[in-house]
């Protein structure tokens, strides 16, 4: 089976730029999409598809992909942005299966 | 707006079955561009897909829950139910219900999440 692996955590000073990876074979097939979750609250979409953000999604968050590489950019940085980020993707291995990123803790300085 | 709501016990005993139903309300669960999933998170830890399903009852199981997980469906109702048999500690964790879009594979709504615990 697939996985998906992110860097554990990061951190970023207020109001500048912090990219977040995500690794793994079904990127090859798939675009990620990217989750933040604070804590005691249920993830929330904030980019799917090739780059795009849901209705109310600030614009500061932008999403790449190349290779088996995807990347969540948030570009100045806010007190807010302070959350976990998740990815995620279909499983290329077949059968409407996905699979989650481990999950990266950005801290905003 | 469309919501989903998660329902069912919050302590469950070892080796009985968890049972949860996910309920959405604003939209109908019969849509064509969208499947409906199960998400779990145990205490500290990441996201784990537990499996999804479509309005016509087709399911998809993570392979490492195939064996105890059943997802079932009920239009009438507008609820998508999740049922894990001979659960352990390790089963312990929150659980999200979420909509799944077609184009996108993207989870893009998803219930508060409630928070099963199995313990005697």
């Amino acid at each position: 089976s697939s996985e998906l692996t992110q860097d554990p955590a990061v951190s970023v000073a207020l109001g500048q730029t912090v990219r977040i990876t995500c690794q793994g074979d079904s990127l090859r097939s798939y675009y990620a999409s990217w989750y933040q979750q604070k804590p005691g609250q249920a993830p929330v979409l904030v980019i799917y598809g090739k780059n795009n953000r849901p209705s109310g999604i600030p614009d500061r968050f932008s999403g790449s992909s190349s290779g088996n590489t995807a990347s969540l950019t948030i570009t100045g940085a806010q007190a807010e942005d302070e959350a976990d980020y998740y990815c995620n993707s279909r499983d290329s291995s077949g059968n409407h299966r996905y699979v989650f990123g481990t999950g990266t803790k950005v801290t905003v300085l | 707006q469309l919501q989903l709501q998660e329902s069912g016990p919050g302590l469950v005993k070892p080796s009985e079955t968890l049972s949860l139903t996910c309920t959405v309300s604003g939209g109908s669960i019969s849509s064509s561009s969208y499947y409906w999933g199960w998400i779990r998170q145990p205490p500290g830890k990441g996201l784990e897909w537990i499996g999804s399903i479509y309005y016509s009852g087709s399911t998809y199981y993570n392979p490492s829950l195939k064996s105890r997980v059943t997802i079932s469906v009920d239009t009438s109702k507008n609820q998508f139910s999740l049922k894990l048999s001979s659960v352990t500690a390790a089963d312990t964790a929150v659980y999200y219900c979420a909509r799944l879009r077609t184009v996108g594979h993207a989870f893009d709504i998803w219930g508060q999440g409630t928070m099963v615990t199995v313990s005697s």
